[in-house]
């Protein structure tokens, strides 16, 4: 039972290069998160998926997109990667919105 | 809305001290209450919960217990280690909306 796994767990891309973030779970959960971490900021939501399906915006969507390949994969693409978009991004899932959500152990990307 | 405020860090202690972390929070209804740990280089764990007033959460020697009629929610430790070590957030979820953070406490602690 690996819980959530996250690849690739460092990453480097320059202005304007593309890439995808990938997320897996094998809780069987309803409920799939993306969050970036920023120094002195907390997590903030980027996108979620309540349900096998169907995806929303969170807090700061801007410059990315999500897919939720089946119940057991969310990804997370950034099409065209900006400096301001260097970050540690996290995934999470839970079995509904009102239960505890289980974090993956990150991506550290940079964008030079 | 929601929202969680707990203590600024770094909170610096030496090994066997006393730990509180301050967290109140701002939500109507009755919200489910949790803290988390993030250690170095790992992503968040859940450390405790509880879901209803009076609750009390315990694990790994943390304790936080819920209080409605302060809107807190601190969490304790009797005797700290190096390895608790970590960044604290404290977190609700309230009546079909979403799991929100506070903005997290570094805990240093020196042997």
């Amino acid at each position: 039972n690996a819980g959530v796994t996250q690849t690739p767990k460092f990453q480097v891309l320059k202005t304007g290069q593309s890439m995808t973030l990938q997320c897996a779970q094998d809780m069987n959960h309803n409920s799939m998160y993306w969050y970036r971490q920023d120094p002195g900021m907390g997590l903030r939501l980027i996108y979620y998926s309540a349900s096998e399906g169907t995806t929303d915006k969170g807090e700061v969507p801007n410059g990315y997109n999500v897919s939720r390949l089946n119940k057991r994969e969310f990804s997370l693409r950034l099409e065209s990667a900006a400096p301001s978009q260097t970050s540690v991004y996290f995934c999470a899932s839970s079995e509904g919105f009102r239960y505890e959500q289980y974090f993956g152990p990150g991506t550290r990307l940079t964008v030079t | 809305g929601n929202s969680v405020t707990q203590m600024e860090g770094p909170v610096t202690l030496s090994e066997e001290a006393f730990l509180t972390i301050n967290c109140t929070y701002t939500a109507t209804g009755y919200p489910s209450l949790f803290w988390y740990v993030q250690y170095p280089g790992e992503g968040l764990q859940l450390l405790l919960k509880a879901t209803k007033a009076d609750d009390k959460g315990s694990n790994k020697g943390f304790e936080a217990t819920y209080r409605k009629e302060t809107t807190s929610f601190h969490l304790e430790k009797g005797s700290v280690q190096v390895s608790d070590s970590a960044v604290y957030f404290c977190a609700l979820i309230n009546a079909g909306n979403m799991l929100t953070f506070g903005g997290g406490t570094r805990l240093m602690v020196k042997p």
